[in-house]
């Protein structure tokens, strides 16, 4: 199966800046989805097919990457960022998710 | 509007099997790439894949768990039920059913069942 690796594992951000996380996959995947997560509730898609956003998501997230290196960045830290996010793929049988990567409010 | 809503029996004990319960409405099974997945994510921790079924009745199995699960429809395509076998401790989760349709993502997932094995 394809691992995802993402990093940081855990971040801090203050409100403006900008964020990062990357995903990397152990094999080449022809597209990355991410997701968000918030405390208590079930994952919400981000961003699929790499860089498409999915409905009613603020334009400040946005996807890139290809082959074995993905990312997503938040061009503009909000409060309600702060979330747990996640990568996955499905190029290949199973589908996998990244460990995810704990964003805070600094 | 598209819902998925988990059902299942909260707590069992070590070695029995679990069976739960994914309803769902606002959109139909039957449609050409349609597919229903079961994920899990123990607390604290990310999420993993364990099954599908799609709109043909074809099933797709995690392969580190295959022998352990079941995935199932019901015939009026509005349910689809898993069932693990042999539980233990490490099956301790939230299980959360998810669409997917056609591309490889959710868009849309259940608010997730708490399941505890626990002798």
């Amino acid at each position: 199966e394809i691992v995802l690796t993402q990093s940081p594992t855990t971040t801090a951000a203050s409100p403006g800046e900008k964020v990062t996380i990357t995903c990397l996959a152990s094999s080449s995947v022809s597209n990355m989805y991410w997701y968000q997560q918030k405390s208590g509730a079930s994952p919400k898609l981000l961003i699929y097919s790499t860089s498409s956003l999915a409905s009613g998501v603020p334009d400040r997230f946005s996807g890139s990457g290809s082959g074995t290196s993905y990312s997503l960045t938040i061009n503009t830290m909000e409060a309600e960022d702060a979330a747990t996010y996640y990568c996955q793929q499905w190029s290949s049988n199973p589908p996998t998710f990244g460990g995810g990567t704990k964003l805070e409010l600094k | 509007q598209v819902t998925l809503k988990e059902s299942g029996p909260g707590m069992l004990q070590p070695s029995k099997t679990l069976s739960l319960t994914c309803s769902f409405s606002g959109f139909s099974l039957s449609t050409s790439g349609m597919v229903v997945s079961w994920i899990r994510q123990p607390s604290g921790k990310s999420l993993e894949w364990l099954a599908a079924i799609d709109w043909d009745g074809d099933k797709y199995y995690n392969p580190s768990l295959k022998s352990r699960l079941t995935v199932s429809k019901d015939t009026s395509n509005t349910q689809v039920f898993l069932k693990i076998t042999s539980v233990d401790t490490a099956d301790t989760a939230t299980y959360y059913c998810a669409r997917r349709w056609e591309l490889g993502y959710f868009d849309y997932w259940g608010q997730g069942v708490m399941v505890t094995v626990s002798s």
